[in-house]
């Protein structure tokens, strides 16, 4: 069965300065995707950025950037110039896509609580 | 397109209750997840459709729970003899696959949270 774990309940960063969430997961599957999703609070998660096994390049949307290390299982979530906006929590989930299922259900992390102060 | 919606998005019920919720994906999706969240917890997944089939269904969806989504549009999620331990939000994710194709991104609605008393 596949695991995420995310190893930082809370994290703490100042506008316009960099931070970087952990996430490493474990699977034998080759072919599977993995993504951020934030949840700020009292409001609905949403997709951040998303990242294909197969491609070795690393994901970027804007000010978010993903460092994928394949063999070590690791997917970790840059956040670039931090904005009072990017409080929320932070999880990343892990997705196998099962032949003739093309995605199926979301496996989460526990979740990264992000604040962000001025 | 209004996202997807849940109704409601609060219920508080005594133990021993049936209650039932409702989701409204967005209306092209065709596919169709139910989680759940415990305070300070990622989200589980519970079971979830491709039009009004259902595909899959996680250990965690008890005898008690049954989902429904009869003609491949709105959801419901039905708790029978609710416990202490059914206390959770619920949310609901679509997403839309294309023949042939990957469903990458769900949408998530607010969810609705339950409190068994």
């Amino acid at each position: 069965a596949q695991t995420v774990t995310q190893s930082q309940p809370e994290m703490s960063v100042q506008e316009a300065e960099t931070v970087t969430l952990s996430c490493t997961y474990d699977t034998s599957e080759s072919n599977y995707y993995l993504f951020w999703y934030k949840q700020p609070p009292s409001r609905q998660m949403i997709l951040v950025i998303r990242q294909e096994a197969y491609k070795q390049q690393n994901a970027t949307e804007n000010r978010f950037s993903v460092n994928f290390q394949k063999a070590a299982k690791s997917f970790s979530l840059k956040i670039s110039d931090s904005q009072l906006g990017d409080t929320a929590m932070y999880f990343c989930a892990f997705m196998k896509p099962v032949h003739n299922q093309a995605g199926t259900a979301l496996i989460f992390g526990k979740g990264t609580t992000l604040s962000v102060s001025s | 397109d209004t996202g997807v919606s849940q109704d409601p998005r609060h219920k508080i019920t005594k133990r021993g209750q049936n209650v039932t919720f409702r989701c409204d994906p967005i209306s092209e999706h065709n596919r169709l997840y139910w989680y759940r969240q415990t305070l300070g917890q990622g989200p589980e997944f519970l079971t979830y459709f491709q039009n009004e089939a259902q595909l899959e269904k996680s250990r965690l969806l008890s005898d008690r729970f049954s989902a429904e989504r009869p003609k491949g549009s709105f959801s419901t999620l039905e708790i029978q003899r609710t416990e202490q331990g059914d206390s959770a939000m619920y949310l609901c994710a679509s997403s839309l696959r294309l023949a042939g194709g990957i469903s990458y991104e769900q949408y998530f609605g607010p969810g609705t949270r339950l409190t068994v008393t």
